[in-house]
């Protein structure tokens, strides 16, 4: 079974704190997203990548960057955390051969800025 | 600009009843759905999927309905069962032969018993 290993379930940061969001996939799948859940604004992409070193800017990555050194390991991470930013963070990953569909998902990490 | 939509944030149902959840979308370059299931403190996880080519795609309880004149699908879940009380996301993706998914904002759904 794919697994989608992120680091921490639960964060609780202060507004201006540097936040890293870890996330690491066992099944050597090329292509690795970052989405945040909001209610009644579903699932938005905020960046993804395709191989090792690349990245690509979704809908929303003002106020994000990430890293992607290795290609099990995909990290999110909020230079300045905001208020704003308090949200659920889905990491997920896909192979890259050929267009299947299937995103599969880690459990979340629920960050909440204060 | 959300190009899937859901307009129905929930959905009450009894159990034994069928579940009917809509999604809409604008582009009609989009050519492959799917649908999502998630459950509280867990991640989305992939239920059921269909092709443009297709109008129908059935996978036990879960079917698929796709409209393509209309640019609206709808999952159909026969008959509803308490654990299948979660949210649904209907996805497509960003472009044809994309792997980039854009999701709707879900439906949730509440299975009584």
């Amino acid at each position: 079974d794919v697994k989608v290993t992120q680091s921490s379930r639960y964060l609780v940061k202060r507004t201006g704190e540097k936040v890293f969001l870890e996330c690491v996939q066992d099944m050597d799948h090329e292509n690795m997203f970052w989405y945040r859940q909001d209610p009644g604004l579903g699932l938005r992409l905020i960046y993804f990548s395709y191989d090792v070193k690349m990245k690509e800017k979704g809908d929303i990555p003002e106020g994000y960057s990430v890293s992607r050194e290795k290609k099990e390991r995909f990290s999110l991470i909020l230079e300045s955390a905001s208020t704003n930013q308090t949200s659920m963070y889905l990491c997920a990953s896909s192979t890259g051969t050929g267009y299947t569909g299937e995103l599969f998902f880690g459990e979340g990490s629920r960050l909440t800025v204060l | 600009d959300q190009q899937v939509k859901q307009n129905s944030p929930s959905l009450s149902v009894q159990e034994g009843r069928i579940s009917i959840l809509n999604c809409d979308y604008t582009n009609s370059m989009f050519d492959y759905f799917l649908w999502y299931k998630k459950y509280p403190a867990e991640g989305p996880t992939f239920l059921i999927s269909i092709s443009s080519i297709k109008d129908k795609n059935e996978d036990g309880r879960f079917t698929v309905f796709l409209n393509k004149s209309a640019k609206h699908l709808s999952l159909h879940i026969v008959p509803s069962q308490p654990g299948d009380s979660a949210v649904y996301f209907c996805a497509a993706p960003f472009e044809a032969d994309d792997y980039k998914l854009s999701f709707g904002a879900g439906t949730t759904v509440t299975v009584r018993a």
